[in-house]
């Protein structure tokens, strides 16, 4: 069964302490890898999609990478407004996309 | 401009009550879903939709029904309520294609008394 795992649950850095955060996924084929944050009582927002393995996308201080059976969000630097929810999804093919339960990212001042 | 929308943003209903949630795209995308969003914040897909066709529906209750007029709309009937049906209901589009990115709209949090 195609899944997809986000680790940790909750991280939380003080502004300035860099980290990672990591999605695992076991699936019969990927067909692209999304990256989305959300903020409490509104709609995903994307970030980036990586479609092979090897590929990375930058934005700002996020910076997304993608191996075979993961990919990996990298804040450098946070601020207290990167704090969000970080939703991790994938497509293996055909109109359905799987989503991880995502990581709760909180940046103190 | 608002790429995904939704309404309402809030629903308030009580059991055994049916409800509409309406939702529009403007990004001339071809296919539109429905997903629920739980508690755990945990997104699940209900339904997907090309070209006014459903192509996925993902074992919802068939109290559940989506109904597509036009490419740019996606709406969700709700008939017979129950409390187990209160949750965030968010709408996506996406253009045709295999891994194509999927856009959220702002949700529609139901709430089931």
């Amino acid at each position: 069964e195609d899944q997809v795992t986000q680790s940790p649950e909750a991280l939380r850095l003080q502004e300035g302490e860099s980290s990672s955060l990591n999605c695992s996924y076991t699936v019969s084929g990927l067909r692209g890898l999304f990256w989305y944050r959300q903020d409490p009582g509104k709609g995903p927002e994307f970030l980036f999609t990586l479609y092979s393995a090897g590929e990375e996308k930058e934005k700002e201080r996020l910076k997304a990478t993608l191996t075979k059976k993961e990919s990996f969000l990298h804040i450098t630097a946070p601020k207290p407004e990167d704090s969000a929810t970080y939703l991790c999804a994938v497509n293996t093919g055909g109109f359905k996309t799987i989503f991880g339960a995502g990581t709760r990212l909180f940046v103190k001042a | 401009d608002t790429a995904v929308s939704q309404t309402p943003k809030y629903l308030v209903t009580q059991m055994g009550n049916d409800k509409s949630i309406k939702c529009e795209q403007n990004l001339g995308h071809d296919t539109m879903y429905w997903y629920k969003q739980d508690s755990k914040k945990f997104l699940k897909i209900m339904f997907s939709y090309n070209n006014k066709e459903l192509i996925i529906n993902e074992t919802v209750p068939n109290r559940f029904s989506p109904k597509s007029p036009d490419k740019a709309h996606l709406n969700l009937h709700i008939n017979s309520l129950e409390l187990g049906d209160s949750a965030v209901y968010f709408c996506a589009s996406s253009q045709y294609q295999q891994g194509e990115t999927q856009y959220f709209g702002p949700g529609t949090r139901l709430l089931v008394l």
